[in-house]
């Protein structure tokens, strides 16, 4: 069974500093997405940055960016300048490949990140 | 374009009652899906409708079920609440099945008591 990892309950950073986010994954299959979700206090939970198991090229959103180690089975995130507005609870989320039409998602427990002033 | 929205925003309930929970995806969205968060169990994926069809289940008990629409609005049914069934809800939609991206709602807060 897959499983999603995030061993890091909490984390923070100063602001305008870099803050990485571990998140280590099981699974046997080759094709899959990983996800990084943000969740503010109180409000949505939106997408940060997805990434596909087959580009071997790290994904990248503005300051947002991730470390994907495909045998290591990794998916960290990376916030450079961090702000004020990136804290936050972020769920690393895997989701298989679904060729069959079928699909899971699997979410793991969350990080949460503070900013400092 | 409107976001997903999620109807109520906060319930309260009593053991044994059942529960209906409703959510409006991003207009032109087809894929609606649901989850549970509780502190306890992190997120949870509950099951997801596209075309009106459950294409996908997670390991919930039947007294959750849910159904969606022609106009992709979907409702989660909880029957029977159990006092571990307190809860975030969440619901999010997307285009398609294909591993797009989720839009998610604010989330229906349940309380049963």
């Amino acid at each position: 069974a897959q499983t999603v990892t995030q061993s890091q309950p909490e984390m923070s950073v100063q602001e305008a500093e870099t803050v990485t986010l571990s998140c280590t994954y099981d699974t046997s299959e080759s094709d899959y997405y990983l996800f990084w979700y943000k969740q503010p206090p109180s409000r949505q939970m939106i997408l940060v940055i997805r990434q596909e198991a087959y580009k071997q090229q790290n994904a990248t959103e503005n300051r947002f960016s991730v470390n994907f180690q495909k045998a290591a089975k990794s998916f960290s995130l990376k916030i450079s300048d961090s702000q004020l507005g990136d804290a936050a609870m972020y769920f690393c989320a895997y989701r298989t490949y679904g060729a069959s039409g079928t699909y899971k998602y699997i979410f793991g427990t969350g990080t949460r990140l503070k900013v400092l002033a | 374009k409107a976001g997903v929205t999620q109807t109520p925003r906060y319930l309260i309930k009593t053991r044994g009652q059942q529960v209906t929970l409703s959510c409006s995806p991003i207009s032109g969205h087809r894929s609606v899906s649901w989850y549970q968060q509780t502190p306890g169990q992190g997120l949870q994926f509950l099951f997801e409708y596209f075309s009106e069809t459950q294409r996908n289940k997670g390991n919930f008990p039947g007294r959750f079920s849910g159904r969606q629409f022609s106009n992709s609005r979907s409702e989660m049914n909880v029957s029977t609440l159990e006092l571990g069934d307190s809860a975030l809800y969440l619901c999010a939609s997307s285009l398609g099945l294909a591993g797009g991206t989720q839009y998610f709602g604010p989330g229906t807060r349940l309380l049963v008591l």
